[in-house]
């Protein structure tokens, strides 16, 4: 089955600086990547996703790349706050009758000291 | 528009007895998926339903069901509980194949 590897498990940055976080995926037939923010004691939140159709997507401070090729896709925050603070999910999905499943990566501990 | 509900927000259990976990979805959304979230294994996929029919399962024993309603509304029931089996789970609704999933709150589970 799908298997999804996310790095880095935790990362710190100053106010204002950029984050990446990047994951793998395992199965070529993904077609689906979504992005979950998941705050201390809250429900995971959509904060971006991409279709395999597609390399590169933005939304304000907040961007996704993929790369088909290498099996690997990347979430990127510009200018970011200390709000940004959270937990950080990828996931994959095959699509079709398995779009419900999705295969999530470990985990991203995003830190934003002021 | 009301988001995801699942009830109760928490359980206490003992090993062996059995626990039912329910999951209203947004209105107009026809798939709930569910999933176990652990400090160490992260987020992982139960099962997931559209239109009353299970469509997909995941790597979980035959303890872990549940069942769609007419109404969209999912149940998932744990059998003979383990102490592993403490977690928070949480369901996802879409209006079904290729949409966004929204999460519930989740209901958080302890074994004793």
């Amino acid at each position: 089955g799908e298997n999804v590897e996310q790095h880095p498990s935790t990362l710190s940055v100053q106010e204002g600086d950029s984050a990446v976080i990047k994951c793998t995926y395992s199965d070529s037939a993904s077609n689906y990547f979504p992005w979950y923010k998941q705050e201390l004691g809250k429900r995971p939140q959509l904060i971006i996703d991409i279709r395999s159709n597609v390399g590169e997507k933005k939304d304000q401070r907040i961007a996704v790349t993929l790369n088909k090729t290498a099996k690997h896709f990347s979430l990127h925050i510009t200018e970011t706050q200390p709000e940004d603070s959270a937990v950080y999910f990828c996931a994959a999905s095959i699509g079709g009758t398995s779009y419900g499943k999705l295969t999530f990566g470990q985990g991203t501990i995003l830190t934003v000291h002021p | 528009k009301a988001g995801v509900t699942q009830t109760p927000r928490y359980l206490i259990k003992t090993r062996g007895q059995q626990v039912t976990l329910s999951c209203s979805p947004i209105s107009g959304h026809r798939s709930v998926s569910w999933y176990q979230q652990t400090p160490g294994q992260g987020l992982q996929f139960l099962f997931e339903y559209f239109s009353e029919t299970q469509r997909n399962k995941g790597n979980f024993p035959g303890r872990f069901s549940g069942r769609q309603f007419s109404n969209s509304r999912s149940e998932m029931n744990v059998s003979t509980l383990e102490l592993g089996d403490s977690a928070l789970y949480l369901c996802a609704s879409s209006l079904g194949p290729g949409n966004i999933q929204y999460f519930g709150a989740g209901t958080r589970l302890s074994v004793l």
